[in-house]
C-alpha cells in the first residue's frame, strides 16, 4: 500500500510559537487526510485534501496538499498547550486509510 | 464523542485464548473499519465492512476474523492470542464505502495478552 514517511517523529515547542509537520510519499496520492489523536484518545479527523496544490485553514492550523499530490503539510501557528497529541497523516485509497507514523508535539508553557 | 462505541475497554486474556471485541457505528453509518495500535507498529488498517459486506482488507493476520451484523454493529475475533497482539483496537466508521470520507473513531478497547 501507499508508504508516508512523516518528519518530524518528535516536534517540542514553546508555548506561541509556530511549527510544521511534513508528510511525505514517493507515489501520487489521491487524496489525503490528517487526523489528530491526543495523549489517551483516539483519532480525530481533521481536514482532508483532494486538489493539487490545495490549503486549507482552520483558525490556527493550515494544511497544505503538494501540487505533485505527493507530499503534505499542516502548520500550526501560535501553539498553545491544547495542540499536544500526535498528528497522522494518512492518505485515503477508497477508505482504507493508509497512517504515517505520526509527529507527537509536546508543547512547553 | 464521536458516536461510536466500542466494548469492552479493556481486556486482559492468556496466550491462546480467543476474544471479541465488539464495535456499533455512529447511527446512519454503513462502513466500520478496524485499526490496530501498537507502538512498533503504529496505527494499522486491519478491515473494513460496508453494509455486511466485506470491502476491504489491511495488515489482517489469518488468525483474527470480523463480521457486520445487519444491526450493523460489528466483531473483531482474535484467536490463538499471542504477546505480540497486545494493542488498542480502535473501530471507526464513516457514511459510506468510497473514498473521500472522514472516519469517526470509538474509544477503542486495550487488549493485553499475558
Amino acid at each position: 500500500g501507499q508508504q508516508v514517511m512523516q518528519i518530524p517523529q518528535y516536534q517540542h515547542v514553546q508555548e506561541g510559537e509556530d511549527f510544521t509537520t511534513y508528510c511525505n510519499s514517493s507515489t501520487t496520492l489521491s487524496n489525503i487526510q490528517w487526523y489528530k489523536q491526543r495523549p489517551g484518545g483516539h483519532p480525530v479527523f481533521l481536514i482532508q485534501l483532494v486538489k493539487s496544490g490545495e490549503v486549507k485553514k482552520q483558525k490556527r492550523l493550515t494544511f497544505q496538499f503538494g501540487e505533485a499530490k505527493k507530499n503534505s503539510s499542516l502548520h500550526i501557528t501560535a501553539t498553545q498547550t491544547t495542540d499536544v497529541g500526535t498528528y497522522f497523516c494518512a492518505p485515503d485509497s477508497w477508505g482504507k486509510l493508509q497512517f504515517g507514523a505520526g509527529t507527537q508535539v509536546v508543547v512547553t508553557p | 464523542d464521536s458516536g461510536v462505541t466500542q466494548t469492552p475497554k479493556h481486556l486482559i486474556t492468556a496466550t491462546g485464548q480467543r476474544v471479541t471485541l465488539r464495535c456499533s457505528p455512529r447511527s446512519g453509518d454503513l462502513s466500520v473499519y478496524w485499526y490496530q495500535q501498537s507502538l512498533d507498529q503504529g496505527l494499522q488498517f486491519l478491515i473494513q465492512y460496508y453494509n455486511g459486506e466485506e470491502r476491504a482488507k489491511g495488515n489482517i493476520l489469518e488468525r483474527f476474523s470480523a463480521q457486520q451484523f445487519p444491526d450493523l454493529h460489528s466483531e473483531l475475533n482474535l484467536s490463538s492470542l499471542e504477546l505480540g497482539d497486545s494493542a488498542l483496537y480502535f473501530c471507526a466508521s464513516s457514511t459510506t464505502s468510497g473514498k473521500e470520507n472522514e472516519q469517526f473513531f470509538g474509544p477503542g478497547t486495550r487488549l493485553t495478552v499475558l
